[in-house]
């Protein structure tokens, strides 16, 4: 069964480096997104994505925020300048549609801590 | 605004038992779809079951059925015949149509814990 795929499984960095995460979306899906979980509370969107633009993004998803599809597989998120909140569990998603009512299937995560 | 509700911060159940999880959640859209998620402690979502806001029937899959009741806003999920491994955090999210996109919104998440 097709999944979606998330490197590296977990990612510690010093505070005010940039970390790039990865994502490899279902292959016949067109449109992904990203969800943050700090840990102990809900998912929070951050952004999604299609055709090589972001569609949505929320109020968290500021400019130390990016997302790029460089090639026909792999989805990244790019955070410029980490600081200590931006510690949290980071899922990528992917859908085939973007209706309302097609499931968004999650990859396993990346557990991003900031020292 | 889309709000997801999720009031039982963790629930008790012994295996082989039923266990209802609650989810009501507030929406001005008509068209929106409602999806429960699993997330055992090695902290993966995993979906479950969604309910269309235009499905006339109850979505079931498996062990798991949406009590989906549209006029109280309520879209429960049941589980029959709890397992072991049914211990997890399940949370009930919500999208809409709308223009832009459809992000997931999700509720603060139920605890599970199922015991033998």
């Amino acid at each position: 069964e097709p999944e979606v795929t998330q490197t590296p499984s977990h990612q510690v960095t010093q505070m005010g480096q940039e970390v790039i995460l990865r994502c490899v979306p279902i292959s016949n899906h067109l449109y992904f997104y990203w969800y943050r979980q700090i840990l102990g509370q809900k998912v929070e969107f951050l952004v999604s994505f299609y055709n090589n633009e972001i569609s949505e993004k929320s109020e968290i998803f500021d400019d130390q925020f990016s997302v790029e599809r460089p090639d026909g597989s792999n989805f990244t998120l790019k955070i410029r300048s980490t600081k200590l909140e931006d510690s949290a569990m980071y899922f990528c998603a992917s859908s085939r549609t973007f209706s309302g009512t097609d499931t968004q299937y999650f990859g396993p995560g990346t557990r991003l801590t900031v020292l | 605004a889309q709000k997801i509700t999720q009031t039982q911060p963790g629930m008790f159940v012994q295996e082989k038992e039923a266990v209802t999880l609650d989810c009501t959640y507030d929406t001005s859209d008509q068209s929106y779809g409602l999806f429960w998620y699993k997330q055992p402690s090695s902290g993966e979502m995993i979906f479950l079951i969604y309910q269309g806001s235009y499905d006339e029937q109850n979505a079931t899959e498996g062990r798991y059925s949406l009590n989906f009741q549209k006029a109280r806003k309520s879209a429960n999920l049941v589980i029959s015949a709890s397992q072991l491994g049914d211990s997890a955090m399940y949370f009930c999210a919500m999208s809409a149509e709308n223009q832009a996109g459809t992000a997931l919104i999700f509720g603060k998440g139920t605890t599970l814990s199922v015991s033998s």
